[in-house]
Parts: structure tokens; C-alpha cells; sequence
């Protein structure tokens, strides 16, 4: 059973430039969300992916966007980089709403230069 | 005030003591607390969920909630060095997003 897969593993990019992250989910899972988790930080929220519609948004500003796919893959696409935005950058899956937990991928980890 | 908060680390406890990690958060309404450990550079792990007041118990790990004091902690009994890592109180205010406290970091002195 796959769990939550992410690539890439690592990146590296410049100031201005555009990436995009991709995510899969577990097995079973149908909702994908985004978090960035900043060094000794805990992870904060971007945006979340159900139906291939986004239903909630974090406080990031419009440079960060999202598309999730009919098979429930999903992309996080940043656009301008910036140096605050190096950072690991998790993708979590979960079924339903309410109660489920959540599991996160290995992460993509993002350095800006 | 912060949404999760979590007891300041670092907590240094000895091999086969007990481990223990406090968290507060603000709105009322939350419904789901979750515990998640994450060791240096890799993605946070789901240890423990927990949706009533009391406590529950998974192997060395006990979770303990108490919504009218707007508390959860989590007890680590036998403390094994592969214990050390950070672990992460994270809650749902609502339906959808997960909110997170910034981490305690656990050592276990052999």
C-alpha cells in the first residue's frame, strides 16, 4: 500500500523563478493538502484540494496556486520565488473531513537562492 | 495568542523515564488533536489521534485531552533513545486544515 509519494525530493532555485511540486496520495485518500514548514517551525497550512477545487486557503499570498487532478494527484505551484520561500514543503492526504487524520509525504525541500 | 501552543523545548530526559509534552490551543470549537513525531529532515509521522475528553493509551504512548481547559498532552513511558525527535500537537479548528504548535524536541540520554 503506497503511502503519500512527493517529488521531487530535492530543488534548487533563484530568485523569480516559478516551481511546481507534485504530490500523490495514499491509497484510498481523495482530499490533498499543503503545508510549508519553515526551519524549526512547525508546519503551516497553504491551501487544501478536494473535488479539484480548492476549499480552504492558508494566509499565502496569490503567488502560491494549486491544481489537484480527476485521479486526486495534485500540484503546488509557486510563482516569483522568493528567499523566505525556501522551506520544506509537505503534501498530506486524507479521506473525507471531520475526524481524519492526516499523512504526510517526505516532503520536497525547496532552497531559493 | 498563538493558535497550538506547545511546552518549550528542549526536554533532555534519561532512558526508560517518562516523557512528558503539554499543548494549549484557543478555539474552543476544535474537535480533533493529533500528535505527530518528526525526526531531523524527514516529514512529520501520525502517533496518536484523539477526539474525547480523557485519556488513550497506544503502547508507551498516552494521549491525554481535556476540552474545558483547552489542554492536550502526550506521555512517553520507557523513553527509548529512538524516541528522540519533535514532536508536533497539531488540532482541526474546523473541518479541513490541520494547525500545528511549533514542536518540542526530545532527547533521550542513554
Amino acid at each position: 500500500d503506497a503511502g503519500v509519494t512527493q517529488s521531487p525530493t530535492h530543488l534548487i532555485k533563484t530568485r523569480g523563478q516559478q516551481v511546481t511540486l507534485r504530490c500523490s496520495p495514499k491509497s484510498g485518500h481523495d482530499t490533498v493538502s499543503w503545508y510549508q514548514q519553515a526551519l524549526g517551525q512547525g508546519p503551516q497550512f497553504i491551501f487544501q484540494y478536494y473535488e479539484e477545487e480548492e476549499r480552504q486557503r492558508g494566509n499565502f499570498p496569490d503567488r502560491f496556486s494549486g491544481h489537484q487532478f480527476p485521479n486526486y494527484s495534485s500540484e503546488l505551484n509557486v510563482n516569483a520565488l522568493l528567499l523566505g520561500d525556501s522551506a520544506l514543503y509537505l503534501c498530506a492526504s486524507s479521506s473525507g473531513t471531520g475526524y481524519q487524520p492526516q499523512h504526510f509525504g517526505d516532503g520536497t525541500r525547496l532552497s531559493i537562492l | 495568542q498563538k493558535e497550538v501552543e506547545q511546552n518549550s523545548g528542549p526536554l533532555s530526559v534519561p532512558e526508560g523515564a517518562i516523557a512528558s509534552l503539554n499543548c494549549t490551543y484557543s478555539d474552543r470549537g476544535s474537535q480533533s488533536f493529533f500528535w505527530y513525531r518528526q525526526y531531523s529532515g524527514k516529514s512529520p509521522e501520525l502517533i496518536m489521534s484523539i477526539y474525547s475528553n480523557g485519556d488513550k493509551e497506544d503502547g508507551r504512548f498516552t494521549a491525554q485531552l481535556n476540552k474545558a481547559s483547552q489542554y492536550v498532552s502526550l506521555l512517553i513511558r520507557d523513553s527509548q533513545p529512538s524516541d528522540s525527535a519533535t514532536y508536533l500537537c497539531a488540532l482541526k479548528p474546523g473541518d479541513y486544515k490541520l494547525s500545528f504548535g511549533a514542536g518540542t524536541t526530545v532527547t533521550v540520554r542513554a
